[in-house]
C-alpha cells in the first residue's frame, strides 16, 4: 500500500507565486525524496532529504522535514508556467532495500 | 550524467502476444533496477525489483509468470508482458540505482506506454 499522502490532490496558482505540497508517511525512513514528472512523462529527481535533515534547498525549491510528524513539505517559489506538473513524494526505508513508496501526487497548474 | 533510456516509447500489440521492454542505464551501473506501473492520474506502483545476475523479486500481487523480468547486465534490464490483455495497457516506468553514494537516489526511464487492443 502507498505509504505517502500528498495534499492537495491538485493546485493550481498564478505565474510568480509560491505553491507548497505536503506529503505524510506512516513509518519511519532513511530519506524522503521528492519528483516531478511532466504529463505521459517519466520522473525528473528534484530533491532527496535525509531522515537527520531538517531543510534542504535546490534553487527555487524548499523541502523540509518534520520527521516527529512524519510529514515533508515542498516549497516552490515564484512560480512558471514550465513548473505544471505532478510532483511526487516518494520514502524510502533501509530495511525495505531502499524501495521507493510514492505518494499520490500533487497536480500543479501554474497559469501565465 | 544518470540517464536511463527506455524501448520503445510506446506499443500497440494485439491480445495474446507478448511485449518486451528495455530498460538500459547509459552513463552508470546499475545494480538495481526497479519497474513501475502507473495507471492514468494515478501515482507509480512498484512491481518487481531486479538486481544483475539474480531473479527479479516481485511486490504482492504482480504474478511473475506474467510479467517476466531480466537483469542480464549492470546497464539492461528487460520486462516482458506476456500473453498480454487489454487490463495491461498502462505506463510502465523503470528505474536505476547505482552503487556507493548513488545508491540513494533512483533515476528514471521517461517510460513505456503500452496499448492491449
Amino acid at each position: 500500500s502507498q505509504q505517502g499522502e500528498e495534499d492537495p490532490q491538485a493546485l493550481s496558482i498564478q505565474e510568480g507565486e509560491n505553491a507548497t505540497m505536503n506529503c505524510s508517511y506512516k513509518t519511519s525512513i532513511n530519506n524522503l525524496q521528492w519528483y516531478r514528472q511532466n504529463s505521459g512523462r517519466g520522473l525528473v529527481h528534484l530533491i532527496l532529504i535525509r531522515s537527520n535533515e531538517r531543510e534542504k534547498h535546490s534553487g527555487r525549491l524548499r523541502v523540509t522535514l518534520d520527521t516527529s510528524k512524519k510529514s515533508s513539505s515542498l516549497l516552490i517559489t515564484a512560480s512558471r508556467a514550465a513548473d505544471t506538473a505532478s510532483y511526487f513524494c516518494a520514502t524510502a526505508f533501509k530495511a525495505a532495500g531502499n524501495k521507493l513508496t510514492f505518494g499520490g501526487g500533487t497536480r500543479v497548474l501554474v497559469k501565465p | 550524467g544518470a540517464v536511463v533510456s527506455q524501448h520503445p516509447s510506446w506499443v500497440i500489440c494485439k491480445s495474446g502476444t507478448s511485449v518486451k521492454i528495455e530498460c538500459r542505464s547509459l552513463d552508470f551501473q546499475a545494480t538495481t533496477m526497479f519497474w513501475y506501473r502507473q495507471f492514468p492520474k494515478q501515482s507509480l506502483m512498484l512491481m518487481a525489483t531486479s538486481n544483475e545476475g539474480s531473479k527479479a523479486t516481485y511486490e504482492q500481487g504482480v504474478e511473475k509468470d506474467k510479467f517476466l523480468i531480466n537483469h542480464a547486465s549492470l546497464t539492461l534490464s528487460t520486462l516482458t508482458v506476456t500473453s498480454a490483455h487489454p487490463e495491461d495497457s498502462s505506463f510502465y516506468i523503470c528505474s536505476a540505482r547505482g552503487e556507493g553514494g548513488w545508491q540513494e537516489t533512483q533515476y528514471f526511464g521517461p517510460g513505456t506506454r503500452l496499448l492491449v487492443l
